[in-house]
């Protein structure tokens, strides 16, 4: 059973546009939500990340919006560039011993 | 700062053929760690964590294991790899609680 389903599975958006990534989850006890970019060959790095006490974070261009009653989070990037195309993925972990992954997100960027 | 070592960065082995891939962490102190596996354009799989020394949690039946021998050690290991084991490995640490994982550059690793 898939912990955390995200969606779209690839994105294209225009340079300057938002992108948004979406994620669900059924299980309440989750208490840690990161979002993690990935590039060709490289291992994912920790982009940004929310606990379920508050609605947004923001990290520069980056914006996470979290749901707790609808258990959503999204990732939002603002006024997005070509060096944003990359595989994203939402994560969320209960304890921070186990984390459970979505299936991805492909996004690009065309200029 | 927190630094993650994987090597080999790539590897190309024969069907049947042992696999040991080794895992390192710096400047942190009993973290949990992870085994990772990409398969081409997927997901990522969680093979094994770890809470502390000798302390495995197996998450997938498979011809992997993994050890770990010091704390910030954790080694990825096959007696003999299948064709369905090739992919791209990942290490990762995280620290308890809440931060993390942080992941390591992964190991391509290849079986002809």
């Amino acid at each position: 059973q898939q912990q955390v389903k995200q969606s779209p599975q690839s994105l294209i958006v225009q340079k300057g546009g938002i992108s948004i990534i979406n994620c669900a989850y059924e299980n309440t006890a989750f208490d840690y939500f990161p979002w993690y970019q990935q590039f060709p060959g490289k291992g994912p790095a920790l982009l940004i990340a929310i606990r379920p006490d508050v609605s947004e974070k923001k990290e520069g261009r980056f914006t996470i919006s979290f749901n707790k009653s609808a258990k959503q989070f999204s990732l939002h990037i603002m006024d997005s560039q070509p060096g944003d195309s990359a595989t994203y993925f939402c994560a969320a972990s209960k304890m921070s011993n186990q984390f459970y992954f979505g299936t991805g997100t492909s996004l690009t960027v065309i200029p | 700062s927190q630094t993650i070592h994987q090597w080999p960065a790539t590897l190309v082995q024969p069907v049947g053929s042992p696999l040991s891939l080794e895992c390192t962490v710096e400047g942190t102190s009993n973290p949990n760690l992870y085994w990772y596996r990409q398969a081409a354009g997927r997901g990522l799989q969680l093979l094994f964590y770890s809470v502390g020394i000798g302390q495995i949690s197996s998450e997938v039946p498979q011809n992997l294991s993994a050890s770990r021998p010091q704390d910030r050690q954790f080694i990825l290991s096959s007696k003999k790899l299948l064709l369905s084991d090739s992919g791209f490995y990942l290490c990762a640490w995280s620290a308890s609680p809440g931060a993390g994982p942080f992941f390591g550059p992964g190991t391509r690793l290849t079986v002809l």
